[in-house]
């Protein structure tokens, strides 16, 4: 069965440093998500990115997160200055459109800053 | 605007007993709801989802959740836990599919 695949599963980078989190989407797949979820808290939205630009973003996606689609196959989320508040564990997902079908989360990476 | 409360963040039942995970939803639109499942160090997984079909809805490993507009409600059931059913449960609500409102999270936990 196809999967989202997200590496690293975890990384530990220091408070201030930049951070790619990456993530391998099903091939047919046309939109592209982030979530993320705080240790204890909620599953949140981040972003959705479609045709190589941000469809919506939450309130949580500030000038320090970014998003981008390299090449055909990867898709990442960048953090340009962790703070100890963006340790989480966050989520790729990715659908064929905007239906019910094959919306597929990955495993998740889980960042720790110190 | 959409919202979800998922009643218990930690249940426990015996192998054998019946499964109740309770979610209430908040949604301005008629609601298409999900239910997924987190096992320790894994993604989230598809258990279930409603999406304006029947109101009873079945999903894998024997899981089903009951869509009751009068009650804003998409409790998921499961008749007799496995010891394999331990995990996070989570409910989820979505007006457009291009991004889930999730619950708080169930912790099930399945005793001998």
């Amino acid at each position: 069965e196809p999967e989202v695949t997200q590496t690293p599963s975890h990384q530990v980078t220091q408070m201030g440093q930049e951070v790619i989190l990456r993530c391998v989407p099903i091939s047919n797949h046309l939109y592209f998500y982030w979530y993320r979820q705080i240790l204890g808290q909620k599953v949140e939205f981040l972003v959705s990115f479609y045709n190589n630009e941000i469809s919506e973003k939450s309130e949580i996606f500030d000038d320090q997160f970014s998003v981008e689609r390299p090449d055909g196959s990867n898709f990442t989320l960048k953090i340009r200055s962790t703070k100890l508040e963006d340790s989480a564990m966050y989520f790729c997902a990715s659908s064929v459109g905007q239906g019910s079908y094959g919306y597929t989360f990955g495993s998740g990476t889980r960042l720790t800053v110190v | 605007a959409q919202s979800v409360t998922q009643l218990g963040s930690h249940v426990s039942v015996s192998e054998g007993a019946l499964v109740l995970l309770r979610c209430n939803y908040s949604s301005s639109v008629p609601p298409y709801l999900f239910w997924y499942v987190q096992y320790p160090n894994q993604g989230l997984q598809l258990l279930l989802k409603y999406t304006s079909a029947a109101t009873l809805v079945k999903g894998i490993n024997g899981f089903e959740a009951e869509f009751k507009k009068s009650e804003t409600s998409f409790h998921l059931t499961k008749p007799s836990a496995h010891m394999s059913d331990a995990a996070e449960y989570f409910c989820a609500v979505s007006d457009n599919f291009n991004k889930f409102y999730f619950g708080s999270g169930t912790k099930l936990n399945v005793k001998p």
